[in-house]
């Protein structure tokens, strides 16, 4: 059975860092594109930012682009999301989610999604 | 970037009616890479459909999804109680991937 389990979130003042982790399993971690989706409180999804199975190409969404940093350890099967000057508007629940292709490239089309952490950026 | 606008914002309907839910692309989705996900109040997304037709695994075929270009429809047969919820489409063949703002199917 497919798991990820988000953990990381919590509150941070704007200007912060933060780094979230996602901790997979139920499936062969290097053969796949992970990404990470937020949500707003309240709003729709947003993708923010991806990566390929080796870790070896990066995509970011140009909101966070310079800020946030994606990266995984396919050793403990983990993705982490570093995510510095943390603003207001980087208040979501943050998803990670796989790909659903097996190939390790990024396709961009998630079939499991954790249950998200929440990230609130106040002072 | 693609905006992927869906309609209504909201569709309130009786469980065993029918649902049909719109999302319209800016420009040409290429090859179909639309994709519909649902999801209820604290919970994932969940992935129904994608290839703009093809049913994700495990999802019940009252759940059916057709259009091709800039304009696409998921259509919920007859809707079961545990199917209202929100639902949201999404472009994977251009980058970046973008959502469309979601359609909240509500109890009539």
């Amino acid at each position: 059975e497919v798991q990820l389990v988000e953990s990381g979130g919590g509150l941070v003042q704007p200007g912060g860092s933060l780094r979230l982790s996602c901790a997979a399993s139920g499936f062969s971690f290097t053969g796949y594109a992970m990404s990470w989706v937020r949500q707003a409180p309240g709003k729709g999804l947003e993708w923010v930012s991806a990566i390929s199975g080796s870790g070896g190409s990066t995509y970011y969404a140009d909101s966070v682009k310079g800020r946030f940093t994606i990266s995984r350890d396919n050793a403990k099967n983990t993705l982490y999301l570093q995510m510095n000057s943390l603003r207001a508007e980087d208040t979501a629940v943050y998803y990670c989610a796989k790909d659903k292709v097996y190939s390790g490239n990024y396709y961009a089309l998630c079939d499991y999604w954790g249950q998200g952490t929440l990230v609130t950026v106040s002072s | 970037e693609i905006v992927l606008t869906q309609s209504p914002g909201t569709l309130s309907l009786s469980p065993g009616e029918r649902a049909t839910l719109s999302c319209r692309a800016s420009q040409s989705v290429s090859s179909s890479y639309l994709a519909w996900f649902q999801q209820k109040p604290g919970q994932a997304p969940r992935l129904l459909i994608y290839g703009a037709s093809s049913r994700a695994t495990g999802i019940p075929d009252r759940f059916s999804g057709s259009g091709s270009g800039a304009d696409f429809t998921l259509t919920i047969s007859r809707l079961e109680p545990e199917d209202f919820a929100v639902y949201y489409c999404q472009q994977y063949g251009s980058s970046p991937n973008t959502f469309g703002g979601g359609t909240k199917v509500e109890i009539k």
